[in-house]
């Protein structure tokens, strides 16, 4: 039973270039999260999504992020127009809803732009 | 809203020995979830133990034990027999019941376990 998946592990990007992290939730799953640890912090929330839904994106900045999650296929975060400070690693995070809220993270893909 | 924090950036313990990591929060909610999560060298978010504020008892895993005082909003993480293993750094969260969108993470202790 695979665990959550994020691909690529590592995204090397320029200035002002596109950035899509993919994230495909354990399986039975249909509760994604995201979350951006930047360098020596803790992990800060930025999305929530259902199949098709966002439910909360309190967490996200008002431009150049946007987060999906079709009916089909693995959830996206899309960073566009890439600064610098967007250089941070990136975790997926998964829940069943059930009311243990518990929620099962991915590796991560860590973001360096140049 | 709420807060966590970690107040100890980084600990220190030797093989076997046992260390305590702390953790506070802020809330105004009577009913809510703490975790501790390790993160390993691997970078990997894996969940250690996990505390509902409804229950009185300490949650225990295994080597791992909390001790929950909701009234003083403290949360700390006891590591028994400590092994070189759980060198890694470890977040304290918190969840609202009435919010389970998110995870509310510290900002981490980095604990070394010294042969």
């Amino acid at each position: 039973n695979a665990g959550v998946m994020q691909n690529p592990r590592h995204l090397v990007r320029r200035r002002g270039q596109e950035a899509r992290l993919r994230c495909s939730p354990m399986k039975g799953h249909s509760h994604v999260y995201w979350y951006r640890q930047l360098p020596e912090e803790g992990l800060k929330f930025m999305v929530y999504l259902q199949k098709e839904n966002i439910i909360d994106e309190s967490g996200m900045p008002k431009e150049r992020f946007s987060a999906e999650f079709p009916k089909e296929g693995p959830s996206i975060l899309r960073i566009q127009q890439v600064v610098r400070g967007d250089s941070a690693a990136y975790f997926c995070a998964s829940s069943s809803g059930t009311s243990d809220h518990e929620q099962f993270f991915g590796p991560g893909t860590r973001l360096t732009v140049l | 809203a709420q807060t966590v924090t970690q107040s100890q950036p980084e600990m220190s313990v030797q093989e076997a020995e046992t260390v305590t990591l702390s953790c506070t929060y802020d809330t105004s909610e009577s009913n809510y979830y703490l975790f501790w999560y390790k993160q390993p060298p691997s970078r990997q978010m894996i969940l250690v133990i996990r505390q509902e504020a409804y229950k009185q008892q300490n949650a225990t895993e295994n080597r791992f034990s909390v001790n929950f005082q909701k009234a003083a909003k403290s949360f700390s993480l006891k590591i028994s027999d400590s092994q070189l293993g759980d060198t890694a750094m470890y977040f304290c969260a918190f969840m609202s019941a009435h919010n389970t969108d998110k995870l509310i993470f510290g900002t981490g202790t980095r604990l070394q376990v010294f042969p």
